[in-house]
């Protein structure tokens, strides 16, 4: 399974905007970058993909690289609330574990008030 | 409101005694996967299914079996349940589209003594 290596920990100040990195330059040309967190005692949530070119949801922001070889997952306020773990996933479209998620230490954000 | 139900929450079981965790979604979603969570060691998946009827074997599957004969329901059956069991799991449902990310459930706290 294709890997992502992203840093254990970052720190944050309220309301001002977070850049978690995550690299990944084993990525296949069909692979999808999933992020998703964790936050204390509740299961993984969704927070945003793509495939090539940038994203914006509600939630979230999402940079990648022209080569796809590394991301960025953008905060663009941090709250208290988005104190948590962020995973950063390669989902696979084709082949045997097709559709599948692995999941990889992600990175512990502290958002501090 | 669209959700993946896990069952019971909480569970405290004693060494030997087979038990099932249920997992259900209503979002019609193809994949569904089981998660372990412990700490230190992050999320691991355990089976995770591409359809019904087609499951397969995930990191950790030794002691733990599943069955998917309805695509809402993925039921999770530890045969002889011991101590190295004793985790915090979660259930997971997606769509095949990739547009859409994985859905998790709120966990299953399980305590083998």
């Amino acid at each position: 399974d294709a890997k992502t290596t992203q840093p254990n920990s970052m720190e944050s100040n309220e309301e001002e905007p977070v850049h978690l990195p995550c690299n990944h330059s084993t990525i296949s040309g069909t692979d999808y970058i999933h992020w998703y967190r964790q936050l204390p005692s509740q299961g993984p949530e969704y927070v945003i993909h793509g495939l090539t070119s940038n994203v914006n949801n509600r939630m979230a922001s999402l940079a990648i690289a022209e080569d796809r070889k590394s991301s960025t997952l953008i905060l663009h306020r941090a709250t208290l609330r988005d104190a948590a773990v962020y995973y950063c996933i390669l989902r696979v479209l084709y082949g045997g574990s097709q559709g599948n998620l692995i999941f990889g230490k992600g990175t512990k954000l502290s958002v501090k008030p | 409101e669209a959700q993946v139900t896990q069952n019971p929450r909480y569970l405290i079981t004693v060494t030997g005694k087979k038990l099932t965790v249920t997992c259900s979604q209503n979002m019609n979603h193809e994949y569904m996967s089981w998660y372990r969570q412990d700490p230190g060691l992050g999320l691991r998946q355990i089976y995770y299914s591409m359809n019904v009827e087609v499951t397969d074997k995930g990191d950790v599957p030794e002691g733990y079996k599943v069955s998917r004969k309805e695509k809402r329901n993925f039921p999770l059956i530890l045969e002889s349940p011991s101590p190295n069991q004793t985790s915090l799991y979660f259930c997971a449902s997606s769509s095949r589209e990739e547009r859409y990310g994985y859905t998790f459930g709120s966990g299953t706290r399980l305590t083998v003594v």
